[in-house]
């Protein structure tokens, strides 16, 4: 079946660690998104990447950094310079790129709930 | 910068009953799409409606659109136990050239049996 698969589930941090989180789609999507997800707060864009080796910060990237050397993944690290990474992590895809014409809906993982040590 | 705002905040219904929820957003939109999220889960799309569509149907679900007031609403009848999640209002607006999908906070339904 296809979809998006992420991965671990749950995280711990350690002071002053990167983490990586993982995201792999085999939905042949173009467009990978990653959010954030507090209580009451919504989801948050991090980063998107439109097409691989292309990336675009989103409303919150401080402290994060991705990379999209091929089509199916697109991992998150979330940096020591993070100072408040306590969240649920989700991973999107759509099948084309962003633009006026584009009408499809995103594809979400099961998430990554990250927690500090 | 969240673009969509859904209300009420939470809901609590009980089985049967049908339940409303409501997305207002500030900006032109190219389409407006729900999402339900299970405790715990992932988002699970439910239904796009493109801006020039006032009405759409899927099964227990109805949404219509009103560009005129930037509103939209998400009408579940019959309400079960299991409809019980989060539901979430995205729209694609424009952001720096592109479109990108821009969430709300969410509204949480409760359906008791």
């Amino acid at each position: 079946d296809g979809g998006i698969t992420q991965s671990p589930k749950y995280l711990f941090r350690k002071e002053g660690q990167n983490v990586t989180l993982s995201c792999e789609q085999n939905l042949n999507h173009d467009a990978m998104y990653w959010y954030r997800q507090d209580p009451g707060q919504g989801l948050r864009l991090i980063y998107y990447s439109q097409i691989v080796n292309d990336f675009q910060k989103g409303d919150i990237a401080e402290g994060y950094s991705v990379s999209r050397e091929k089509k199916e993944s697109f991992p998150l690290t979330v940096t020591s310079a993070q100072k408040n990474p306590t969240a649920f992590y989700l991973c999107a895809s759509k099948a084309d790129r962003d633009s006026v014409y584009s009408n499809q809906p995103q594809h979400f993982g099961d998430g990554t709930r990250l927690s500090i040590l | 910068s969240q673009q969509g705002e859904e209300d009420p905040q939470a809901l609590s219904i009980q089985e049967g009953e049908n339940a409303t929820m409501n997305c207002s957003y500030k900006t032109s939109i190219n389409n407006l799409q729900w999402y339900r999220q299970n405790s715990g889960r992932g988002l699970v799309h439910l239904i796009l409606i493109r801006s020039n569509e006032r009405e759409k149907h899927s099964g227990r679900l109805r949404v219509t659109l009103d560009t005129s007031k930037k509103s939209s609403s998400l009408l579940i009848t019959a309400s079960r136990a299991a409809d019980t999640a989060s539901y979430f209002c995205a729209t694609d607006s424009p952001t720096g050239g592109s479109y990108i999908p821009t969430f709300g906070r969410g509204t949480s339904l409760i359906v008791h049996p």
